[in-house]
């Protein structure tokens, strides 16, 4: 069984601050994706990174993809209150599709 | 273009009756999948289609749990009897593998209180 480890789980930040959230596995994985969950909705994918190393900008928010492909990161610069919500990656296994795996979520509050 | 549409957004139900929820994925997807979220256990996947086949639903957690899809465009999870614990928020998700990318859309979801 995959398993995906998010730190931290909870996040509170004044607006104006940086931040990273760490996804951490043991497995390989082909792909690797973020998403957003706002309150009352459902994930809405941020990013996709599939090479090892890999490292995709959207706005404020950088997204890379281990060398390994094993582990990601997300870094927020100069948080927003809109940032506010629960991060989750999700991990592809290699090898053929499979049922993706879903992150432990991180909760970030971005106080204004 | 519609994205994944999720029905009821909200239920309300009494030990023992009979649930369904029900699914329409966005056009063109080839595989979808349900979810359950709830704050203890986080995301959970249920039990996921490709081309309206059951492939894996090992995440099912009792026989009270069951899925259908009986054609490309529409899909149900039907609890019964449902139970307390089986309140949670119920989510639909579809995707298109291509490029090695598997990228999920999801609906709303159906928020399920089970008194």
């Amino acid at each position: 069984t995959q398993l995906l480890e998010q730190s931290p789980q909870f996040l509170s930040i004044q607006e104006g601050e940086n931040l990273t959230v760490y996804c951490n596995s043991s497995s390989v994985f082909s792909s690797l994706q973020w998403y957003r969950q706002e309150p009352g909705e459902g994930p809405v994918l941020l990013v996709t990174v599939v090479t090892g190393g890999e490292v995709k900008k959207l706005k404020r928010l950088t997204f890379q993809f281990g060398d390994a492909r094993k582990d990601s990161s997300l870094h927020i610069t100069a948080a927003q209150p809109g940032d506010t919500g629960l991060y989750l990656c999700a991990g592809g296994p290699s090898g053929g599709y499979q049922k993706v795996t879903f992150g432990t979520g991180t909760k970030l509050q971005v106080i204004p | 273009d519609a994205g994944v549409i999720q029905s009821p957004r909200h239920e309300v139900t009494e030990m023992g009756q009979e649930v369904t929820l029900r699914c329409k994925p966005i056009s063109g997807h080839d595989y979808l999948f349900w979810y359950r979220q709830t704050m203890m256990r986080g995301l959970e996947l249920l039990i996921y289609f490709n081309n309206n086949v059951p492939i894996d639903d090992s995440g099912m957690p009792e026989d009270r749990f069951s899925a259908k899809m009986p054609n490309a465009s529409f899909s149900t999870l039907k609890i019964q009897p449902s139970e307390p614990r089986d309140s949670a928020v119920y989510f639909c998700a579809s995707s298109f593998r291509t490029g090695g990318r598997d990228e999920q859309f999801f609906g709303p979801g159906t928020r399920l209180t089970v008194l």
